[in-house]
Parts: structure tokens; sequence; C-alpha cells
């Protein structure tokens, strides 16, 4: 079946480092791509979004481009702050008419920005 | 403008004893989710509830686990005879329509711990 898989976390950075966090798919279909963060002591929020293939999702200076044929969707900041210490979800949902329309999660990725 | 809101925050219970966990998605949100958060592991999906079409119970992870909505609005999560590998993080999320038009919103969760 559909399945995420994201780079395994902790990720400690410094602030205004460079921000890589690695997302890769296997999905039967057409999926959308999700990047959903979880504050500390908050609910799930979308981060972006790409639907179909070469799409970048951008919000907040974080950035991904859907990449089909690498089947990814990596996470990217220039340049990172304390306020983005975070868990990160990579998600896809595959949107054709068959589909019910859930999202299938990757595991998260805890990113830890130190000052 | 009230979220997503699920009840109770925490609930601690013993090995064997039923639980029931409450969700009331935003006003108008056709589609419900229920997500399972284990300590270190993603969200797993559980239950999809869209509109009046049958939910998709494909992640419920066995028979002691079900899940109604009633009139299309506040959701119950049950389970039976609880086990101590149910204890989790159990997130809820609304959206409107479907994912290709908005965002999930997720709840803040109910955290369960069986003894």
């Amino acid at each position: 079946g559909d399945s995420v898989t994201q780079m395994e976390g902790p990720v400690t950075l410094s602030e205004e480092a460079f921000l890589t966090i690695n997302c890769t798919y296997t999905a039967t279909g057409y999926p959308s791509l999700f990047w959903y963060v979880q504050y500390p002591g908050e609910g799930l929020q979308l981060l972006l979004k790409a639907t179909k293939a070469d799409d970048k999702g951008s919000n907040k200076g974080f950035e991904a481009t859907y990449r089909k044929e690498t089947t990814s969707f990596h996470l990217e900041k220039g340049s990172v702050q304390v306020s983005d210490s975070a868990v990160y979800f990579c998600a896809l949902s595959d949107l054709s008419p068959s589909n019910t329309g859930k999202l299938i999660f990757g595991q998260g990725t805890t990113l830890q920005v130190k000052p | 403008g009230a979220g997503v809101s699920q009840s109770p925050s925490n609930k601690v219970t013993e090995k064997g004893k039923d639980v029931e966990l409450r969700c009331d998605p935003i006003s108008g949100h056709t589609a419900l989710y229920w997500y399972r958060q284990s300590l270190g592991q993603g969200l797993e999906f559980l239950i999809y509830f869209q509109g009046n079409s049958a939910p998709d119970k494909s992640g419920l992870p066995s028979d002691r686990f079900s899940a109604e909505r009633t009139g299309g609005s506040v959701s119950t999560l049950t389970i039976q005879r609880t086990q101590q590998e149910d204890s989790a993080v159990y997130l809820c999320a609304s959206c409107l329509g479907g994912l290709s038009r908005s965002p999930l919103h997720f709840g803040n969760g109910t955290r369960l711990t069986v003894t």
C-alpha cells in the first residue's frame, strides 16, 4: 500500500543554518503531498502542499518540490529560527475518485534549533 | 471560530476497561478522521467519515475498536477491553469537503494511558 518514509530525527541545528528534511513516498495513483508541523503543545497544522509533479509548495520560508522521478518531497528552509523547533510530518493522499481521501503520514522528524 | 475539540484531553484506564473518546469537528466540516500517534511512531490512520458515505474503517487495528459519527457532526471512538498497547495519543481531524480543497484541522488529541 501507499507509504511515506522520512529521515530519522532528531535533527539539531544552530540558528540560521540550512535545513533539509528528506521525505520519499510510494504510491499508486496520483498522490498529493503535504508537510504538516506540530509545534510544542499544539495540534498538527498544514505547512505546505503540492498537488502535482514539479509543483513547489511554500510557506513561512519553507519549500518542498514534488519530484515524481525520485518520488520525493524534501522540506527545505534556508535559515532556520529557534521558533521552527517542532515535529514535521510528511504525508500523501491519493485524490483520485477511487480513493477515500485519507492522509498517509510519515513517522515525523523532530527539529531542534539552538540559538 | 472554535477548532476541533477533543475530550477528554487525558484518560487513564485499567486494562480490560472500555473507553470512549469524543471529537467535535469544526462546524460544517463534512470529513472527519481519527488517527493514533504512539510514542516514537508516526500517525496511524484509524477511520474516516465523509458525509453520508460508508466510513473507511480500513485502519482500525482490531474489532475492539469502533467509531461512529452522529448527525454528521460529533464522533465517538470506542475501545473495548483496552490493552496496554492501546496507550497512545488519539487525534481527530476534520476538513471541509475534501483534501483537494481544504487542509485537515487537527484537535489537540486525547492521551490514553492503559495501566
